[in-house]
């Protein structure tokens, strides 16, 4: 079974210029999240998808930082513009829906702003 | 907003030692899983323990959860050099507030 992939790996960009992380999830996953992990801190939920509909995102700075799943399978997050704080390892994970919540995470994107 | 607390923040232990790490939260919960993540990886999920359930194994693993004090632990026995990595819990209900904590970092030392 294949895994979460994620792309890019690695992002290295200045501040103020917009980046794009794109997400897919295993096969079947209904739910999908995106977290920030800060270096030295545990991950941090920005959004949470299932399907297509939004379940959660009261942690998305959402005058900055935008998220879709198109049809309920890929997803973007996107980050405009961006700021020297948003260097972070951006997680994707999947899981198979509300009542089996086990999550399959990708190796995720570092991105560093500079 | 943070659900689960794992203590202690840092462990170092000697190979073939056991080690145990501890999760409080806050809220009512479904379920409480543990992840592993090793340096510049993504995390990956070692066990799931519902709410009615109060111990489960899984090979050198074993959590308990007991809810009326909100709090959990794993315990890994017969630690090897492998297992050094960062570990997580999350927590959630019915999949709503999928949170981690800010984790354990183990050391086990050859």
């Amino acid at each position: 079974e294949a895994g979460v992939a994620q792309s890019p790996r690695y992002k290295i960009i200045e501040k103020r210029q917009s980046v794009a992380f794109w997400c897919n999830p295993i096969s079947g996953h209904a739910t999908l999240y995106w977290y920030q992990q800060i270096l030295g801190q545990g991950p941090k939920l920005l959004i949470q998808f299932q399907n297509n509909g939004v379940v959660d995102d009261s942690q998305l700075p959402k005058d900055r930082f935008s998220a879709e799943r198109l049809k309920g399978v890929d997803s973007t997050l996107k980050i405009q513009p961006a700021k020297l704080e948003d260097s972070a390892v951006y997680l994707c994970a999947s899981s198979p829906g509300l009542t089996n919540t086990e999550a399959f995470f990708g190796q995720g994107t570092r991105l560093t702003v500079v | 907003s943070q659900q689960g607390e794992e203590d202690p923040q840092a462990l170092s232990i000697q190979e073939g030692e056991n080690a145990t790490m501890n999760c409080s939260y806050k809220t009512s919960i479904n379920n409480l899983q543990w992840y592993r993540q090793n340096s510049g990886r993504g995390l990956v999920h070692l066990i799931l323990i519902r709410s009615n359930e109060r111990e489960k194994h899984s090979g050198r693993l074993r959590v308990t959860l007991d809810t009326s004090k909100k709090s959990s632990s794993l315990l890994i026995t017969a630690s090897r050099a492998a297992d050094t990595a960062s570990y997580f819990c999350a927590t959630d209900n019915y999949g709503q507030n999928f949170v981690f904590g800010p984790g354990t970092r183990l050391s086990v030392l050859p």
